[in-house]
């Protein structure tokens, strides 16, 4: 596979349930992101790692818990959600350090849907 | 005050025909970038085209150009004879300083290609 894969691409969950997000980049980058989209607001940023290591975290709630256990991988862990965490999350990652500034390539998101 | 403003909620263009969509930004950071995504109704975001802060010349990628404007801090995205694959949402961002520093994004536009 290439770019940036995620799974799984849509996902139901209830309030008390536990379930985690994958994304996974195949470019060869040092940096990943988390994303959260929902309706009628910009794009915000939860967490940035590099090189594995998490330099942001835009006051996430708790219930929210990122893991990268490498440079390919990133995980988004969830438990005891509420309806108004619905929403389109996104994955990406960029080369990070060295030339500043990079783009972001982008997963296809997973679809949430807290019941 | 946010740092990424798109003031078109939603746009109009006839097919073949070239469109402009607005982005101003904020910053007090002397090294940032703005780059431009694409997002079609399948929810991915496509990176199309970047313009560094020390960059002189406008940056172009095929029908995609920027029209970058330092002093008046607006980095226009320019689409030139549109298709009608050219229909979705379009956000601008920056991201500032160096490393996989913070980004931020606008609110976006919807542009809508009409046969």
């Amino acid at each position: 596979e290439t770019g940036v894969t995620q799974t799984p691409r849509h996902l139901v969950m209830g309030m008390t349930n536990k379930k985690s997000l994958k994304c996974e980049q195949h470019l060869g980058h040092n940096a990943m992101y988390w994303y959260k989209q929902s309706a009628k607001k910009p794009l915000e940023l939860m967490f940035v790692y590099n090189f594995k290591e998490q330099t942001e975290n835009n006051s996430v709630p708790s219930r929210f818990s990122p893991e990268c256990p490498n440079s390919s991988h990133l995980f988004l862990h969830l438990h005891t959600l509420q309806p108004e965490d619905s929403a389109l999350y996104l994955c990406a990652s960029s080369q990070g350090t060295g030339r500043p500034l990079h783009e972001q390539y982008f997963g296809p998101g997973t679809r949430l849907t807290v019941t | 005050a946010q740092k990424i403003t798109q003031t078109q909620p939603g746009m109009f263009v006839q097919e073949k025909e070239a469109v402009t969509l607005d982005c101003t930004y904020d910053t007090s950071d002397q090294s940032y970038g703005l780059f431009w995504y694409k997002q079609p109704s399948s929810g991915e975001m496509i990176f199309l085209i970047y313009q560094g802060s020390y960059d002189e010349q406008n940056a172009t990628e095929g029908r995609y150009s920027l029209n970058f404007q330092k002093a008046r801090k607006s980095a226009n995205l320019v689409i030139s004879a549109s298709q009608l694959g050219d229909s979705a949402m379009y956000f601008c961002a920056m991201r500032e300083g160096t490393n996989a520093g913070k980004s931020t994004f606008g609110d976006g536009t919807t542009l809508t290609v009409k046969p």
